[in-house]
């Protein structure tokens, strides 16, 4: 069964440095997501793209943030300088059809940012 | 502001026991509600559902929709181990998609 793939799935990095998180989501789907989910705690929306270009976005996708989806099969969230509590599970997903009405999302297994 | 309320946060069965879960929702353009199962990773998708009052069933679990009264119920009948998870309820809503806080469900032999 096609699976959306996220890589690294641990990263580490300092404070203040950029990272991106790379996810190549399922080949005929159309509608990519991130979301996080910080220890504990639930399951929150980043932002969503569709047609190279971001559909929605939450109040936590600031500035910091950016997506992009730089050839036919990668989406990538960069987070610009980071911080302390930027350190979570992120999670990219993708359905085949955007307006949630017809098709679920498939998550990837998630990248473990942890900001020291 | 859309919201996804889940109850009970916790629960503790013994295996066999049958279990209901719960999900209410506030959410501007209701378009599906949605669950899932989370163990280590991912969470993995059980059920979607648009309409009221039609049952979703796969095996020993079953859903529910009521859109007049907003909720969602998630059973669970014949409780095993392999059944521990978390279980998040998430309604979609035009281009995103909100989760509850999640059930955490724990079977005890």
């Amino acid at each position: 069964e096609p699976e959306v793939t996220q890589t690294p799935s641990h990263q580490v990095t300092q404070m203040g440095q950029e990272v991106i998180l790379r996810c190549v989501p399922i080949s005929n789907h159309l509608y990519f997501y991130w979301y996080r989910q910080i220890l504990g705690q639930k399951v929150e929306f980043l932002v969503s793209f569709y047609n190279n270009e971001i559909s929605e976005k939450s109040e936590i996708f600031d500035d910091q943030f950016s997506v992009e989806r730089p050839d036919g099969s990668n989406f990538t969230l960069k987070i610009r300088s980071t911080k302390l509590e930027d350190s979570a599970m992120y999670f990219c997903a993708s359905s085949e059809q955007g307006k949630v009405l017809r098709s679920p999302l498939h998550f990837g297994n998630g990248t473990r940012l942890t900001v020291t | 502001e859309d919201k996804v309320v889940q109850s009970p946060l916790s629960l503790v069965v013994h295996e066999g026991d049958t279990v209901t879960l719960n999900c209410s929702y506030e959410v501007t353009n209701f378009r599906s509600l949605l669950w899932y199962k989370q163990e280590k990773k991912a969470p993995t998708f059980l059920f979607m559902l648009t309409s009221s009052g039609i049952e979703k069933k796969s095996g020993r679990l079953s859903s529910i929709l009521d859109k007049k009264e907003l909720f969602s119920i998630l059973n669970i009948t014949a409780t095993q181990t392999g059944d521990s998870a978390i279980y998040l309820c998430a309604v979609g809503s035009y281009d995103k998609v909100i989760f509850g806080p999640g059930t955490s469900l724990s079977v005890i032999p």
